[in-house]
């Protein structure tokens, strides 16, 4: 079963608009950590937020901002006032804390649009 | 902080040809370390992972393998390149001293391989 699921392929919007991309996760593990990473075209794997399971507020750094909704089991990236440089893949991951190697397990990824 | 040099950057080889991508760690010391593979639109794929000098995990079997001859470095191989062995492959890294909080994973630049 996927752990993590990001139903949208592609999402478009013009700059200076918010935007929320989507991601549910599944596990039976109380301890664990969700995060969200940007890619742009050069493959690079930009950090952008975490929120730990035990966290009782909404993470947010800057335009981003994690809305944690922990019995829906989603976590999903809001980013306010989309600028033309966010428009990149963006990647919902997550880290159970009995998961060997503390691997990051990834969803499938949303590509984000900006336009003027 | 930490810092992963991978190389090459990009890479074109035959069907059949043999494969070696390196990835070395600096500013930190007996990290984990993970090589991903992300297809073309694709999210990443956990293929390997390492907790210690010697020690491999494999996620996926596949026609890949990887060593850990140092602490800071970690090696993907192949004998026989596929042409399904395309992709973009990153190596990461967590630092080992980090608790469940500890949002520390650091990615390299990539590898863009493709098979031909």
């Amino acid at each position: 079963a996927q752990k993590i699921t990001q139903t949208q392929p592609g999402m478009f919007v013009q700059e200076k608009e918010a935007v929320t991309l989507d991601c549910t996760y599944d596990t039976s593990d109380p301890s664990y950590g969700l995060f969200w990473y940007k890619q742009p075209s050069s493959g690079e794997m930009i950090f952008l937020i975490y929120q730990g399971s035990y966290d009782q507020q909404n993470a947010t750094e800057g335009r981003y901002s994690l809305n944690f909704q922990k019995a829906r089991k989603s976590a999903n990236l809001v980013i306010s006032a989309s600028q033309l440089g966010d428009s990149a893949m963006y990647f919902c991951a997550m880290r159970e804390s009995n998961q060997a190697g503390t691997a990051l397990i990834f969803g499938k990824g949303t590509t984000l649009s900006v336009s003027s | 902080s930490q810092t992963i040099h991978q190389w090459p950057a990009t890479l074109v080889q035959p069907v059949g040809s043999p494969l070696s991508l390196e990835c070395t760690v600096e500013g930190t010391s007996n990290p984990n370390l993970y090589w991903y593979r992300q297809a073309a639109g694709r999210g990443l794929q956990l293929l390997f992972y390492s907790v210690g000098i010697g020690q491999i995990s494999s996620e996926v079997p596949q026609n890949l393998s990887a060593s850990r001859p140092q602490d800071r470095q970690f090696i993907l191989s192949s004998k026989k390149l596929l042409l399904s062995d395309s992709g973009f492959y990153l190596c990461a890294c967590l630092n080992r001293q980090g608790g469940i909080s500890n949002y520390g994973y650091t990615f390299g630049s990539g590898t863009r391989l493709t098979v031909v």
